[in-house]
This record gives C-alpha cells, structure tokens and sequence, in this order.
C-alpha cells in the first residue's frame, strides 16, 4: 500500500545511539500508531496520535519519543537505543474508530549492535 | 485492557486440507474484530474485520471468520488451503466505543502449507 510510507527499511545502529524511524501516510487519516513486532510477542503497540499534536503511550513505550507536528507523519525516536530494541517496527493508520480496518507501512527492521 | 489469545503457534498442512486457526479474546464489552495476514518479508494485509451484524464474516481469498460472542471467539477457517497461504496470521480486537481504538493482537499463528 504505497499511501503510507517507512524509511528506512533496515537499519543497524550502535547502543546508545539515537535514532529515528520515519512514517509518513497520504490519506490525511487521523490516527496513526507504532507497534514493534518480536517473535512470540505479536505486535506490540508503543505510541499512538489520534490526531497532530496528539499522543499517547501504547502497552511498551520505554525508551521511546515520538511526535506529531504535521497530520501525515509521526517518527518514532529511540533516545539511546538498546539490544532489545531490536526488532521490526510497523507503523499504520487509520481513520476515527477503524471501520476501514488499519493499514499498515512495510515495516523497519532495525537491528542494534 | 483487552488481550488476545491465539492458541495455535505453527500449523502445518497438506494443501486442500481444511484450516481452523483459534482466537479467543477477553474484555466485557463491544468490540472489533480483525485477521491480518503477514506473507514473509511484507506488512500487515487487512484478512477481513467484524464490526456487527452476521457473526459469520467473508473475507479475501476465500477466508471467512465466524464471531462467537459466548465463547469470546473468533475464528478463521478456510475449507482448502494453498500452498500460497503460507504465512502468518494475526488475530487482533479494538474496543467499539472510546475514542482509541487501538488494535490488540495476539502473538500470532504461523501456517505452513505443504505442496
């Protein structure tokens, strides 16, 4: 679905190092989300913005900032990066209540040495 | 806070063998259901979802969920699987009021289709 975008799509990068996942979406919806996916957890939602200036911790957000300046994109910051924040993170969006279901970016797989 | 439970981590069929993958979720009140599939390598694709109506949902490529709201189930099945179904699925829930409706999902059931 090319209306919402990550970048990069993979990235390693040292311990305490910051870094910063992109998320951008073209469909102006008013809820976007970020989830990190690890094997036996599922996906896991760190932040969420119902709307630009809007945010809101989700069930794992240690560790990690995001923000919401502009309506179409939300970057997810990792402050100091540690080896358990390697992980694939997945951004997705979604209009008020997601009856059109949510849909979701191609994923970063962010590897921390 | 809502949880999802599904009970199956690896399934492993023959193609045309028939698929149940289970989902069970727990909170008291309304909620939205959701099967996402995940092929390897690629994101999140939207399976089907259920909102209200007919507890029994038809989805893409021949999937269908049926919505048991006693048993707090929620379970995909597909009469005759391909090989191409090869993936994994994720079951996921958001509550039907409020004004987050963040998705919940389970850990995931991986399906291996054999040729």
């Amino acid at each position: 679905d090319a209306g919402i975008t990550q970048s990069p799509r993979y990235k390693i990068t040292e311990t305490g190092r910051q870094v910063t996942l992109m998320c951008h979406q073209t469909w102006s919806h008013s809820y976007m989300f970020w989830y990190r996916q690890d094997l036996g957890h599922g996906l896991r939602l760190i932040y969420y913005s119902a709307a630009a200036d809007i945010t809101d911790k989700g069930e794992v957000p240690d560790g990690y900032v995001v923000s919401r300046s502009k309506t179409e994109n939300f970057p997810l910051t990792l402050e100091s990066a540690t080896r358990s924040q390697t992980s694939v993170y997945f951004c997705a969006s979604s209009v008020p209540g997601g009856n059109y279901g949510y849909t979701f970016g191609s994923g970063t797989r962010l590897t921390v040495v | 806070a809502q949880s999802v439970s599904q009970h199956n981590h690896h399934v492993i069929l023959s193609e045309a063998a028939s698929l149940e993958l289970g989902c069970n979720y727990s909170y008291g009140g309304t909620v939205n259901l959701f099967w996402y599939v995940q092929y390897p390598g690629q994101h999140l694709q939207l399976l089907l979802k259920y909102f209200s109506g007919d507890p029994l949902v038809k989805g893409i490529k021949g999937f269908e969920a049926e919505f048991i709201k006693s048993k707090f189930s929620f379970n995909l099945r597909k009469p005759s699987v391909q090989w191409s179904d090869t993936a994994e699925y994720f079951c996921a829930v958001t509550r039907s009021s409020g004004s987050a409706r963040q998705l919940t999902f389970g850990s995931g059931t991986q399906l291996t289709v054999l040729p």
